[in-house]
């Protein structure tokens, strides 16, 4: 079955700290892969998205990375903010697939001021 | 630069009342996508739809049912509104996935309860 897989659930980290949050997918046919943020009450908002063919995006503060012969993917955040807390979701669009675009559940971030 | 705009955005509901939920897309996307968020399942895709008069069942297809009829609308209807069916709804668009730099763009969801 293919699966999208975020680690850890949750994560609080003092203001500042750079920080890395984890996503793995468990075929790497692959179109894109692309990461959310999500406030809570609110809709998602696109941060980045990796083409099957790159290797990172970076915008700002945040990198991400992808690894798609070991089905993995990295969101680093820098020096980060208060204003960073939110959950944090990756969505692979898989090639074989009818539906193609599948969710991990997300990773809750707390930047502890 | 709307985007992606759901109606309504809240919505409280009677078991068995029936209601339509409205996505309205203006960026000319060939794809469009009615997700379920639900506490502790993430984003569950109830139907998709790939062009005008077209639509597919996604993961958790049941008690719902969509059209398309115009391609910048996405329409998903519950016929008989059931407590389980509560739940943050999100439709989403894009251009088809093969296409270079296409990503998925959300509305800000419909919050729906049924009592």
């Amino acid at each position: 079955k293919q699966e999208v897989t975020q680690i850890p659930a949750a994560l609080s980290v003092p203001e500042g700290e750079n920080l890395v949050l984890n996503c793995s997918f468990t075929d790497s046919a692959i179109y894109n892969l692309q990461w959310f943020r999500q406030d809570p009450g609110k809709g998602l908002t696109s941060l980045l998205l990796i083409q099957s063919s790159q290797r990172e995006q970076t915008s700002g503060r945040l990198n991400a990375s992808l690894d798609k012969s070991s089905g993995r993917s990295t969101l680093y955040i820098a020096a980060s903010q208060p204003g960073d807390s939110a959950t944090y979701l990756c969505a692979v669009w898989y090639m074989n697939r009818d539906d193609k675009i599948i969710f991990g559940k997300g990773t809750r971030l707390h930047i502890l001021p | 630069n709307a985007g992606v705009t759901q109606t309504p955005k809240f919505r409280v509901l009677k078991t068995g009342q029936s209601m339509t939920l409205l996505c309205a897309q203006d960026m000319n996307h060939e794809y469009m996508y009615w997700y379920r968020q639900d506490p502790g399942m993430g984003l569950r895709l109830i139907h998709y739809s790939v062009g005008e008069g077209t639509t597919a069942k996604g993961e958790v297809p049941d008690g719902y049912n969509v059209s398309r009829l115009k391609k910048q609308n996405f329409l998903l209807g519950l016929e008989s509104a059931a407590p389980s069916q509560t739940s943050v709804y999100f439709c989403a668009s894009s251009y088809p996935w093969d296409r270079e730099n296409t990503e998925a763009f959300f509305g800000q969801g419909t919050r729906l309860t049924v009592v």
